[in-house]
């Protein structure tokens, strides 16, 4: 069965620390996997997307890692701001089809605090 | 350059009515897919549209039913709302066969009485 678990399911940390959040997924075959930052009632935007040969890729204070053999992938954030309070979805997309197909875990609540 | 648009923002509807939700692509993406987003959980994926056509679909009711207009534009249909349809349903678009993202929407907000 194709899954993403994501951990922690929540994580309060202060302003100006860093953290991480892990992704791990049974989804086959792979074809992609993205973190996503959703504001709560909004939709969720794009931070990283990362294939099969990629195993690091940064935006900003973001960065994610992929570990495709052990199908495991982190997001790091350094320097933390009461902005990223949010949650952080890792997605999974197969090649099961030639339109692809998401497969979402539930998401990492980040509070920041001042 | 106009992002993946939803109408409308928010609805208040009763239980056994029918509800239709919109969504315009992103400027060159020709695929629209529409989640489900109850409080507190992950996005669920209840349909795909490509071509006019449902290509895949998640595990949920015929109540969902949806239609892709030639402009690429979509609507989500919910016959028979259940108290339980309360959630954001979100709409995605993506070029097919892309490995790009899938940008979202800001979301539909459904609040089912």
């Amino acid at each position: 069965k194709n899954q993403v678990e994501q951990s922690p399911q929540s994580l309060i940390i202060l302003e100006g620390k860093n953290c991480t959040l892990q992704c791990n997924y049974t989804v086959s075959p792979f074809s992609n996997l993205r973190w996503y930052k959703q504001d709560t009632g909004r939709g969720p935007v794009s931070l990283t997307i990362m294939t099969f040969s990629e195993n690091t890729k940064s935006n900003g204070r973001y960065t994610a890692t992929l570990d495709a053999d052990t199908k495991q992938s982190s997001l790091h954030i350094t320097a933390s701001q009461l902005s990223d309070s949010a949650s952080y979805i890792c997605v999974v997309s197969d090649r099961g089809s030639t339109l692809g197909r998401l497969y979402f875990g539930r998401g990492t609540q980040l509070t920041v605090w001042p | 350059d106009a992002g993946v648009t939803q109408s409308p923002t928010h609805l208040i509807k009763t239980r056994g009515q029918q509800v239709t939700l919109r969504c315009s692509p992103k400027s060159g993406h020709d695929t629209v897919s529409w989640y489900q987003q109850a409080l507190g959980q992950g996005p669920q994926f209840i349909f795909q549209y490509y071509e006019e056509e449902e290509r895949q679909r998640g595990n949920f009711p015929d109540r969902f039913s949806g239609h892709q207009f030639p402009n690429y534009s979509s609507e989500l249909n919910v016959n028979a709302l259940l108290l339980g349809d309360s959630a954001l349903y979100l709409c995605a678009s993506s070029l097919a066969g892309s490995a790009e993202t899938q940008y979202f929407g800001p979301g539909t907000r459904l609040l089912v009485l």
